[in-house]
């Protein structure tokens, strides 16, 4: 089992629906979890971070938590098509961080 | 303050020559992370500093790569006999320490010709 698993997609939505985008990881005692976003040519940049169970919100992003499954997720609400891009889960493993392949977005116009 | 800078921007070389990548990280920052991405791909992780040394060189993928980090701030990635496999984006993150957020920077393009 990969330790960050996500869907490669690409993942398709229209312009001002909910893209969910998901991400489930190995190792049951992790702590630190993070959403990055990469467009293409450029480098990954940090959208969110969460550390506890439940859901965190920052503006039209939601961040959610299990601890419990191993699941972690990140909601866009209204998507833009500027929200087209790679969206990077990473989790920590022991005192360094692990990223997932990303997930492709495409916001439909 | 200033990012995570990187040098040079673009780098383009023949096979079988060496390459130095160097990475100035975030100051203060103790972590100090090394990824390749090859086009369309993911992050391929490489090496990881704590400080000045690295308890994970697991993702290096042959002997012809090595990294050092001096005075818990500079790093530089040495690819030794250069291949065309080696060609990609090799980015640099650092983070205050190993399990916050990490601040990538802008990258190097290797190109083996």
């Amino acid at each position: 089992q990969k330790e960050v698993e996500q869907n490669s997609g690409p993942l398709s939505v229209p312009e001002g629906a909910i893209a969910s985008l998901n991400c489930t990881y190995s190792d049951r005692v992790s702590q630190s979890f993070f959403w990055y976003r990469q467009y293409s040519g450029k480098s990954p940049e940090l959208i969110m971070s969460i550390y506890s169970n439940g859901d965190k919100e920052d503006g039209r992003f939601t961040a959610q938590l299990n601890k419990a499954s191993q699941y972690v997720s990140l909601l866009i609400r209204d998507s833009q098509p500027s929200d087209s891009a790679t969206y990077l889960c990473a989790v920590n493993r022991d005192d360094k961080i692990i990223f997932g392949k990303g997930t492709r977005l495409h916001i439909l116009p | 303050g200033a990012g995570v800078s990187q040098s040079p921007s673009n780098k383009v070389t023949e096979k079988g020559k060496d390459v130095e990548l160097r990475c100035d990280p975030i100051s203060g920052h103790t972590a100090l992370y090394w990824y390749r991405q090859s086009l369309g791909q993911g992050l391929e992780f490489l090496i990881y500093f704590q400080g000045n040394s690295a308890p994970d060189k697991s993702g290096l993928p042959s002997d012809r790569f090595s990294a050092e980090r001096t005075g818990g701030s500079v790093s530089t990635l040495t690819i030794q006999r250069t291949q065309q496999e080696d060609s990609a984006v090799y980015l640099c993150a650092s983070s205050l320490w190993g399990t916050e957020t990490q601040y990538f920077g802008p990258g190097t393009r290797l190109l083996v010709l």
